[in-house]
């Protein structure tokens, strides 16, 4: 069975500034999707961006990217010049890929609030 | 907008009582998963069908059942209500199997009295 670790409950940092949100994870699979989805108060889930474990290279968008360590089982979302609208929970979640079926297994959140 | 869609947003009901949860996924999606979100358990993975057929359970109570129709929407039923199976439901969507990426529906509210 595969798990997810947030060990960040909540997080606090000023307008503009760059914040890193952690995420570990524990598989034996070795073909797999992670991702981070954000919930804002409106409580859609909303995908922020997606890496595939086979990729050596980060995933970015925008002004969000990752730093996946595929050895270390981690997968960080690091987020840049942070606007008011970041402020929501962020969800780590990870699925194995290659045809199976099965759904996303989500770590417990961090809560983010971008103070202005 | 995801375009998946889950009527009704708000749902309140009396312990004991039964729901069906409706959901129609994006355009061309076959896959359809439903999780549960609540304070002590978190985000949970209920159940996937794909193409009208049961793929794959999670930690789906044996109150609950779902199945997904020939025009791909999807009902998640819930009899037997409990106080604590007050949640948010959410459905969401991917194109095929293995293909990782899911698209979430804006959820149900259940609050079971």
């Amino acid at each position: 069975a595969q798990t997810v670790t947030q060990s960040q409950p909540e997080m606090s940092v000023q307008e503009a500034e760059t914040v890193t949100l952690s995420c570990t994870y524990d598989t034996s699979e070795s073909n797999y999707y992670l991702f981070w989805y954000k919930q804002p108060p409106s409580r859609q889930m909303i995908l922020v961006i997606r890496q595939e474990a086979y990729k050596q290279q980060n995933a970015t968008e925008n002004r969000f990217s990752v730093n996946f360590q595929k050895a270390a089982k981690s997968f960080s979302l690091k987020i840049s010049d942070s606007q008011l609208g970041d402020t929501a929970m962020y969800f780590c979640a990870f699925i194995v890929s290659g045809g199976g079926a099965d759904g996303l297994t989500f770590g417990k959140g961090t809560h983010l609030i971008i103070q202005p | 907008d995801s375009g998946v869609t889950q009527t009704p947003k708000h749902l309140i009901t009396a312990t004991g009582q039964r729901v069906t949860l409706r959901c129609s996924p994006r355009s061309g999606d076959l896959s359809v998963y439903w999780y549960q979100q609540s304070l002590d358990q978190g985000l949970q993975f209920l159940i996937q069908y794909y193409n009208g057929e049961e793929r794959a359970k999670g930690n789906i109570l044996e109150r609950f059942s779902a199945q997904q129709f020939p025009d791909l929407h999807s009902e998640l039923n819930l009899s037997s209500l409990e106080l604590g199976d007050s949640a948010l439901y959410f459905c969401a969507s991917s194109v095929n199997l293995g293909w990782g990426e899911q698209f979430f529906g804006p959820g149900t509210r259940l609050t079971v009295l």
